[in-house]
């Protein structure tokens, strides 16, 4: 079931620049996820995070976590037009083994 | 990487019909699968877990008779859409875990349900 929540819905930028997106959970979570997907396509696994990490990076990606606040950010620095799709957070909570909760998604567009 | 597939990846069934769609983890043994819907524009929203060789576990509001979920083995899942209707119409994706305690999800490539 749905449960947590992105921020923002929609975000469109100029290539080269930075893109930010955050998402809020509701339970307690074990990891949190991020996952990207193209238009009409699958998911691709970006990065993931544990409850007990706070920062962790990935490339051009930068994903915080603070669990006091149950709440997400995933950055993306100098940002490409390929980069153009949605992007997802899913928690994966401490009690259900690998289920994963999807926000909403952030649909993020890159200029050139 | 994992690579788990779906077929077909487009279907188009007239009313009333069944369709199948089949999710297979092509290089590694998938000891659980999770199917997903996704409308226009939104996220997923998970529609039941599978683990090889025993019952799916159904979300609250999904129809464990009209959405079959059979997870026969530790490399193919079927989901099995019973007496299509158009609000059926959809995307759905598969997704696939190997070893317990090991969280990332393998999505297979979703496949687009149209029903006429």
């Amino acid at each position: 079931s749905q449960q947590g929540e992105e921020d923002p819905q929609a975000l469109s930028i100029q290539e080269g620049e930075n893109a930010t997106m955050n998402c809020s959970y509701k339970t307690s979570i074990n990891n949190l996820q991020w996952y990207r997907q193209n238009s009409g396509r699958g998911l691709v696994h970006l990065i993931l995070i544990r409850s007990n990490e706070r920062e962790k990076h990935s490339g051009r990606l930068r994903v915080t976590l603070d669990t006091s606040k149950k709440s997400s950010s995933l950055l993306i620095t100098a940002s490409r037009a390929a980069d153009t799709a949605s992007y997802f957070c899913a928690s994966g909570p401490n009690n259900a083994g690998n289920m994963l909760t999807f926000g909403g998604g952030t649909r993020l567009m890159v200029k050139p | 990487g994992a690579v788990v597939s779906q077929h077909p990846s487009r279907v188009i069934c007239k009313s009333g019909t069944s369709v199948k769609i089949e999710c297979r983890s092509l290089d590694f043994q998938a000891t659980t699968m999770f199917w997903y819907r996704q409308f226009p524009k939104k996220s997923l929203m998970l529609m039941a877990t599978s683990n090889e060789g025993s019952k799916a576990t159904y979300e609250q509001g999904v129809e464990k008779d009209k959405f079959l979920i059979n997870h026969a083995s530790l490399t193919l899942s079927t989901l099995t859409v019973t007496s299509a209707h158009p609000e059926d119409s959809s995307f759905y994706i598969c997704s696939a875990t190997g070893l317990a305690g090991f969280y990332e999800q393998y999505f297979g490539p979703g496949t687009r349900l149209t029903v006429t």
